[in-house]
């Protein structure tokens, strides 16, 4: 079965540090994808990236970066140079490709507070 | 371009009873896919419709049953509330037809509150 683990629950930083949310997987799967959201204080997921399982290439997204082992089935998100507005619950899926069943499984999520 | 929009935004409702909440999804997408959020918890995903039909279901009761209109609207119908259907329902949509490596577009949700 799948499962996504997201070990810290709330993480504060002050702005400008830099700060990276952890997420392990478990999955029988060898075809599989991997997403982060973003949950504001609004309540609406908002979708940030998406990974398959074939494809290790760490990504850059202007302040954001992932880094994607599967040797440690990690896909861990970094955001630099923290801001207030990044403040919000950031959730780790995974939806398995095999079987023809991909219901996806998040994490519990990460709390990120970023102080002025 | 309206993105996912659903109501009520907030309901409180006593054991027991029925409750319906609605969805639109965003314009051009025809999936629709329900979350259950439990406090301080992850999305846990209910079913999921495309044309008009249930193509996969996690793990709830048959007490959550759903609809999908013509329009792509949905329905999630909850009978006999318990403590514990107390969450914040999201509803996403994606385009075309249902595939693990969707991107999902989701709703501000629907706050139930069961007394």
């Amino acid at each position: 079965a799948q499962k996504v683990t997201q070990a810290q629950t709330e993480i504060s930083v002050v702005e400008k540090e830099d700060v990276t949310l952890d997420c392990v997987y478990e999955t029988r799967d060898t075809t599989y994808y991997l997403f982060w959201y973003k949950q504001p204080p609004s309540g609406e997921l908002v979708f940030l990236i998406r990974r398959n399982s074939f494809d290790e290439q760490n990504e850059i997204s202007g302040r954001y970066s992932w880094n994607f082992q599967k040797s440690t089935s990690s896909f861990n998100f970094t955001i630099t140079a923290s801001q207030v507005v990044d403040s919000a619950v950031y959730f780790c899926a995974l939806s398995e490709a095999g079987g023809g069943s991909y219901i996806p499984t998040f994490g519990r999520g990460t709390s990120l507070i970023v102080h002025p | 371009d309206a993105g996912v929009t659903q109501s009520p935004t907030h309901l409180i409702k006593t054991r027991g009873q029925q409750v319906t909440l609605r969805c639109s999804p965003k314009s051009g997408h025809d999936t629709v896919s329900w979350y259950q959020q439990a406090l301080g918890q992850g999305p846990q995903f209910i079913f999921q419709y495309y044309e008009e039909e249930e193509r996969q279901r996690g793990n709830f009761p048959d007490r959550f049953s759903g609809h999908q209109f013509p329009n792509y609207s949905s329905e999630l119908n909850v009978n006999a509330l318990l403590l514990g259907d107390s969450a914040l329902y999201l509803c996403a949509s994606s385009q075309g037809l249902p595939q693990p490596y969707n991107e999902q577009f989701f709703g501000p949700g629907t706050r139930l509150t069961v007394l």
